[in-house]
């Protein structure tokens, strides 16, 4: 079964910290892709990959940056957390096909 | 660009009825429409989806509509039972860019009552 994992369901960081959000798939995908859910918001694009060591901003990639130097990792990061950056991240991947295949999430928050 | 309004953001219902959720979208370039379904502590996962070349697509007791005209979509489920409660998310693809550029709904929380 495709799988893309998260490496952490919860985190709690404090502002100013730097925080890395990592996700690994096993389906040799090309295109990933890190979601912001908040309620309300549905899921917005932060960035995503299409190959690796490329990136594309999304609709909302301020205070975020990625990384791609494997093709099944992709990692987000966080500059210097924020209070407004507190809420649930999705990791998705997408092969040649249209369909998404998402992580469980990584719910932070930020103190 | 798209954009995607979903509605309702909740609904319940008794088990046994139907469910019916609404997207409308923008783009009439958009022609893949997906619905995803995320239950409690999990990621969203795709359950149904239709392409602009076809009206109606069913899979057991759920299916999806699409009116290209009107430009919106509509997932039905019929005979609803307590797993179906869940946040579901509609989604548009709109052509070119390599489809990257997705646009989903807010999300509807879908709660199943006993």
């Amino acid at each position: 079964d495709v799988k893309v994992t998260q490496s952490s369901r919860y985190l709690v960081k404090r502002t100013g910290e730097k925080v890395f959000l990592e996700c690994v798939q096993d389906m040799d995908h090309e295109n990933m892709f890190w979601y912001r859910q908040d309620p309300g918001l549905g899921l917005r694009l932060i960035y995503f990959s299409y190959d690796v060591k490329m990136k594309e901003k999304g609709d909302i990639p301020e205070g975020y940056s990625v990384s791609r130097e494997k093709k099944e990792r992709f990692s987000l990061i966080l500059e210097s957390a924020s209070t407004n950056q507190t809420s649930m991240y999705l990791c998705a991947s997408r092969g040649t096909g249209l369909s998404y295949t998402f992580g469980s999430g990584t719910r932070l928050t930020v103190v | 660009g798209e954009n995607v309004e979903q509605h309702p953001s909740t609904l319940s219902v008794q088990e046994g009825d139907s469910a019916v959720i609404k997207c409308t979208y923008s783009d009439s370039a958009s022609n893949y429409f997906p619905w995803y379904k995320q239950e409690l502590g999990k990621g969203p996962q795709l359950i149904i989806d239709i392409r602009s070349n076809v009206g109606e697509k069913k899979d057991q007791r759920i299916a999806v509509t699409l009116n290209k005209t009107a430009k919106h979509f509509s997932l039905h489920i019929t005979e609803t039972q307590p797993e179906d409660s869940a946040v579901y998310f509609c989604a548009a693809f709109p052509r070119g860019e390599g489809y990257q550029k997705v646009t989903f709904g807010t999300g509807t929380k879908l709660q199943v009552i006993p």
